[in-house]
């Protein structure tokens, strides 16, 4: 079956420095992978979307890398705050119009 | 920015009532969906609609769910009689915005925490 694995639950890291949270799925041939933040309470928001063909991809502070070989994607927040604190969520998606299926996520704890 | 919006944000009701949550989709949005997060757990699917109607749904999503697009906006989830177990968030979601090539990138609603006592 298909599963998504992100490198812990919980993640904690100092003000200022990179924060990159790891992301292994297995039996999927994802045609893109996007990342979302969920904070507590509210529902997931979107960030970034990564297609099979693009190795990087930026947008701010944000950096997301897609190895297919590897079936790994790497969510990187440079300089990072304490208002980044929050769940991200990765989710393959082989492409079309399906659903979402969500792992647990990794909680990220940024420490001023 | 175009949002999903969700009423109410919180629900409270007694076993064995009816409850319709209600959601507005993106409004050039054609794909339409259900989520619930029991507390501490993961974002779990429960139904998704295209064309006025199913077109996937989870095992949690039995007979006594039921979704409905009434007019052209709002997009509405029915349990008919809650039960203790059905306490959770509730997201709407929408996509189908071509735009983005083609790639489903679901837009989630800010949820409705429903409470079943």
């Amino acid at each position: 079956s298909q599963k998504i694995e992100q490198n812990s639950e919980a993640l904690n890291i100092q003000e200022g420095k990179t924060a990159t949270l790891t992301c292994n799925y297995t039996n999927y041939s994802p045609a893109y992978l996007q990342w979302y933040r969920q904070d507590p309470g509210r529902g997931p928001v979107f960030l970034l979307l990564i297609r099979e063909n693009e190795k990087e991809k930026r947008k701010e502070r944000l950096k997301v890398t897609f190895d297919t070989t590897l079936k790994q994607s790497l969510f990187h927040i440079t300089a990072s705050q304490p208002a980044d604190s929050a769940t991200y969520l990765c989710v393959p998606n082989s492409g079309g119009y399906q659903k979402v299926t969500f792992g647990i996520g990794t909680k990220l704890q940024v420490i001023p | 920015e175009p949002e999903v919006t969700q009423t109410p944000s919180h629900q409270v009701t007694q076993m064995g009532q009816e409850v319709i949550l209600r959601c507005v989709p993106i409004s050039n949005h054609l794909y339409f969906y259900w989520y619930r997060q029991i507390l501490g757990q993961k974002v779990e699917f429960l139904v998704s609609f295209y064309n006025n109607e199913i077109s996937e749904k989870s095992e949690i999503f039995d007979d006594q769910f039921s979704v409905e697009r009434p007019d052209g906006s709002n997009f509405t989830l029915k349990i008919r009689s809650t039960k203790l177990e059905d306490s959770a968030m509730y997201f709407c979601a929408s996509s189908g915005d071509w735009t983005s090539g083609g790639a489903d990138t679901q837009y989630f609603g800010p949820g409705t925490r429903l409470t079943v006592l």
